[in-house]
């Protein structure tokens, strides 16, 4: 069956930091991962998606993720963590194109930031 | 307002009572899901329409669980006999299709049963 695992449930960061959150996958073929954020009092948000070709994806508010098959992992990054980035992070991954309605989801990490 | 809306926000009812939670999702979108998100969990998938029909409902957790969307748009999410481990945040999303276009969700209804 396929899972997510985050393995950090909370971080901790000082503002300025660079900030790495991990996400390992288990899933046959290569799946439709994505990163989303959800911030107090606000839905959840698109921060990434991987769907094909190069592994290295860019989203919004600065941040990146890298799709590393040997590794099974998506692992978020940013080089310089703000404020306003406090908040809780997802990963999911959907079983292929037509699935993305039946996202699979981490537990989440809860990122703070230290002033 | 251009997002997902989800009504109510917050709702406390009695163990045994009937509940219904509502979703207006982002305009000209054909997709709409509902998950559940109990507490320190990722959401859990629930039930998948497109347009008005129900394409997926694997995620209902039992029959007292059922949703319409009659016309398209609106959907209602109708808990029946509720049960304390009923209580969660119950979150809306929509999309322009199901395959890659990406979930814009609501806010959620927290649902608590006492």
């Amino acid at each position: 069956a396929q899972s997510v695992t985050q393995p950090d449930i909370h971080i901790t960061v000082s503002e300025g930091a660079s900030l790495e959150l991990r996400c390992n996958y288990s899933y046959g073929a290569t799946p439709y991962l994505f990163w989303y954020v959800q911030s107090p009092g606000q839905g959840l948000q698109l921060l990434l998606k991987y769907f094909s070709g190069d592994t290295l994806v860019q989203g919004i508010k600065g941040f990146e993720a890298e799709f590393k098959r040997s590794q099974s992992s998506f692992n978020l990054r940013k080089p310089s963590v703000h404020w306003s980035d406090a908040a809780e992070y997802f990963c999911a991954v959907a079983p292929g194109a037509g699935n993305n309605r039946k996202l699979i989801w981490g537990l989440g990490t809860s990122l703070a930031v230290n002033p | 307002g251009a997002g997902v809306s989800q009504t109510p926000s917050n709702k406390v009812t009695e163990k045994g009572k009937y509940v219904e939670l509502r979703c207006d999702p982002i305009s000209g979108h054909t997709a709409l899901y509902w998950y559940r998100q109990s507490l320190g969990q990722g959401p859990e998938f629930l039930i998948y329409f497109q347009g008005t029909g129900a394409a997926d409902d694997s995620g209902l957790p039992n029959d007292r669980f059922f949703a319409v969307r009659p016309e398209g748009s609106v959907s209602t999410l109708k808990i029946q006999r509720t049960e304390r481990g009923d209580s969660a945040v119950y979150l809306c999303a929509s999309s322009l299709g199901a395959t890659t276009g990406e979930l814009f969700f609501g806010e959620g209804s927290r649902l608590t049963v006492l």
